[in-house]
């Protein structure tokens, strides 16, 4: 079945330093790949996402570009800032009735 | 002007109780679903619903009834609690292979 693998945390950063958290996905054919975030007593967002392979998702200064050779979609943003602290979801969906999630990466970051 | 909704938010509650969550959503989607969130932080997938019908069923114990009256909402209700139905129950909506819309979670302790 499909399944979606992302680093594990929690990850401590302090503020403007590089993020990385990755995510790789197992799946038969090319899903569409988000990613969420959910803050501190919320529901999950959409952060978010690329549809097919090689494309870039981006928002809020966060990038992550669908590989399909490496099956990846690993999240980044340059410089991280204290709001960001939040936990990460990678997720996959073929059709509508099941996204596949990640475990989630829980981000602090430190002033 | 929100999304899919809740109620209620926090709900406490003794071990045998019958409870009910309540969703709806204003988007127009084909597509409910019910999670539940551990206290790590997974996400599970527990029920899916199109357009009223029942298309996920996952392994949830049959304590659990989802029960969706039109395509705007539905509903969870549980019979005879237990402690470890204690988590975070969050309603969600998509159409097709659009990001999921989440609601901002029921937070159900069960004493």
């Amino acid at each position: 079945g499909d399944s979606v693998t992302q680093m594990e945390g929690p990850v401590t950063l302090s503020e403007e330093a590089f993020l990385t958290i990755n995510c790789t996905y197992t799946a038969t054919g090319y899903p569409s790949l988000f990613w969420y975030v959910q803050y501190p007593g919320e529901g999950l967002q959409l952060l978010l996402k690329a549809t097919k392979a090689d494309d870039k998702g981006s928002n809020k200064g966060f990038e992550a570009t669908y590989r399909k050779e490496t099956t990846s979609f690993h999240l980044e943003k340059g410089s991280v800032q204290v709001s960001d602290s939040a936990v990460y979801f990678c997720a996959l969906t073929f059709n509508a009735g099941k996204s596949t999630f990640g475990d989630g990466t829980t981000l602090t970051v430190k002033p | 002007d929100t999304a899919v909704s809740q109620t209620p938010k926090y709900l406490v509650t003794q071990m045998g109780n019958d409870k009910s969550i309540k969703c709806e959503q204003n988007l127009g989607h084909d597509t409910m679903y019910w999670y539940k969130q551990d206290s790590k932080k997974f996400l599970k997938i527990m029920f899916s619903y199109n357009n009223k019908e029942l298309i996920i069923n996952e392994t949830v114990p049959n304590r659990f009834s989802p029960k969706s009256p039109d395509k705007a909402h539905l509903n969870l209700h549980i019979n005879s609690l237990e402690l470890g139905d204690s988590a975070v129950y969050f309603c969600a909506s998509s159409q097709d292979v659009s990001p999921l819309h989440f609601g901002n979670g029921t937070r159900l302790t069960v004493t």
